[in-house]
């Protein structure tokens, strides 16, 4: 079973579309995050839910809104998307607390976002 | 803020052989976690290793170990061995103690050369 599933895995739409990405994770996390990789490869946080509230939230477009139904989902819904969206969106999760596994990002496999 | 610098954007080395790859950071926290992540091609983000900073050992998983020196704020990556498995981008990354924001480094490229 995968840990952290992220779909659809590719995405090419048009300029202006409004599009979603689904993130789903099955590890009975408390915090999940949307992460946006440029074409640099420069990892940035751009949202965290902890237990479905919205607890980050960084310099980010109002066209990107982030969606939690429950602790184990966090969907990314991007509206009048624009050529500078084009890039990869890893979902990721992790457990609050101490311990080993603690404050570990478990990473979902990535949505590749290009916009034409 | 935090900040990651990574200060060597590629690397190579030959199969066999060890490579250390450079990270320092900048955080005024007493509490914080310090990480390398693994990209291969698949661009899946695999975590190598953690390391607490109240913790004085360095950690190690296998044929991957830190060097962790808190004072320089320095958080080096050896890799023993190194396999053809092994070529992926590795970003360091810090973490405030509960601050739930992982802040990465750019990222050194490494190449195994067989």
């Amino acid at each position: 079973d995968t840990a952290v599933s992220q779909t659809p895995k590719y995405l090419v739409t048009q300029m202006g579309n409004d599009k979603s990405i689904k993130c789903e994770q099955n590890l009975g996390h408390d915090t999940m995050y949307w992460y946006k990789q440029d074409s640099k490869k420069f990892l940035k946080i751009m949202f965290s839910y902890n237990n479905k509230e919205l607890i980050i939230n960084e310099t980010v477009p109002n066209r990107f809104s982030p969606k939690s139904p429950d602790k184990a989902h966090l969907n990314l819904h991007i509206n009048s998307l624009e050529l500078g969206d084009s890039a990869v969106y890893f979902c990721a999760s992790s457990q609050d607390g101490i311990g080993t596994g603690a404050n570990v990002l478990t990473f979902g496999a990535g949505s590749r976002l290009t916009v034409l | 803020a935090q900040t990651v610098t990574q200060s060597q954007p590629e690397m190579s080395v030959q199969e066999a052989e060890t490579v250390t790859l450079s990270c320092t950071y900048d955080t005024s926290e007493s509490d914080y976690y310090l990480f390398w992540y693994k990209q291969p091609p698949s661009r899946q983000m695999i975590l190598v290793i953690r390391q607490e900073a109240y913790k004085q050992q360095n950690a190690t998983e296998n044929r991957f170990s830190v060097n962790f020196q808190k004072a320089a704020k320095s958080f080096s990556l050896k890799i023993s061995d190194s396999q053809l498995g092994d070529a992926a981008m590795y970003f360091c990354a810090s973490l405030r103690g509960s601050n739930y924001k992982l802040t990465f480094g750019k990222g050194t490229l490494l190449t195994v050369n067989p």
